[in-house]
């Protein structure tokens, strides 16, 4: 399978601070990489597919990028409603898997 | 707009098969692959594997061996089974719906607990 390891685990910041959440694969996934937020006692939400398409939907502070085995996902300017844990998830293989998340908290 | 809807025991034996519904609203279930994902207390999410309308499925080689999805286009829904449970398969179980393998859609989740 492929791993996923998304640095870091916890993030700590301020309404209005650039965030960027860091995630590598074990191996290449060209660009099959998804990022979902997912916030306590809800499922997750799909935010960004094939490592930069913006969902329908969510908000344009939302960017991803990346190929091959680094990806990003930044929000330009984080908002309240955005404290949440994020994952990243490939699907380059026919294992799907995700990362460890990434938790975003107040700081 | 879609909605789905998970079913089913909240407590499993540990040996024994644990089973859920994921209801399907909104879209015909005869469009789209559907998944089961499932996270365990404080871990990662793992996913258990997806069906499409023609019951064409795949699944994560670690389950393999324990796990079916079924669909039922009457019902529009999809359903899993998932044999001899231990401890280690308890876990708050999604259903989703996969669009190239990117799941855009999901259940609120049920949490299964596996003991006696």
């Amino acid at each position: 399978d492929i791993q996923m390891t998304q640095s870091p685990s916890t993030l700590s910041a301020s309404v209005g601070d650039r965030v960027i959440i860091t995630c590598r694969a074990s191996q290449s996934i060209s660009g099959w990489l998804a990022w979902y937020q997912q916030k306590p006692g809800q499922a997750p939400n799909l935010l960004i597919y094939r490592a930069s398409n913006l969902e329908s939907g969510v908000p344009s502070r939302f960017s991803g990028s990346g190929s091959g085995t680094e990806f990003t996902l930044t929000i330009s300017s984080l908002q309240p409603d955005d404290f949440a844990t994020y994952y990243c998830q490939q699907y380059n293989s026919d294992w799907l898997t995700f990362g460890g998340g990434t938790k975003v908290e107040m700081k | 707009q879609v909605q789905l809807q998970e079913s089913g025991p909240g407590l499993v034996k540990p040996s024994e098969t644990l089973s859920l519904t994921c209801a399907v609203s909104g879209v015909s279930i005869s469009s789209y692959y559907w998944s089961w994902i499932r996270q365990p207390p404080g871990k990662r999410m793992e996913w258990i594997g997806y069906i499409y309308y023609t019951e064409n499925t795949n699944y994560n080689p670690s389950l393999k061996s324990r796990v079916t999805i079924s669909v039922d286009t009457s019902k529009n829904h999809f359903s899993l089974r998932l044999s001899s449970v231990t401890a280690a398969d308890t876990a708050v179980y999604y259903c989703a719906r996969s669009r190239s393998t990117v799941f855009d859609s999901w259940g609120q989740g049920t949490l299964v607990t596996v003991s006696s």
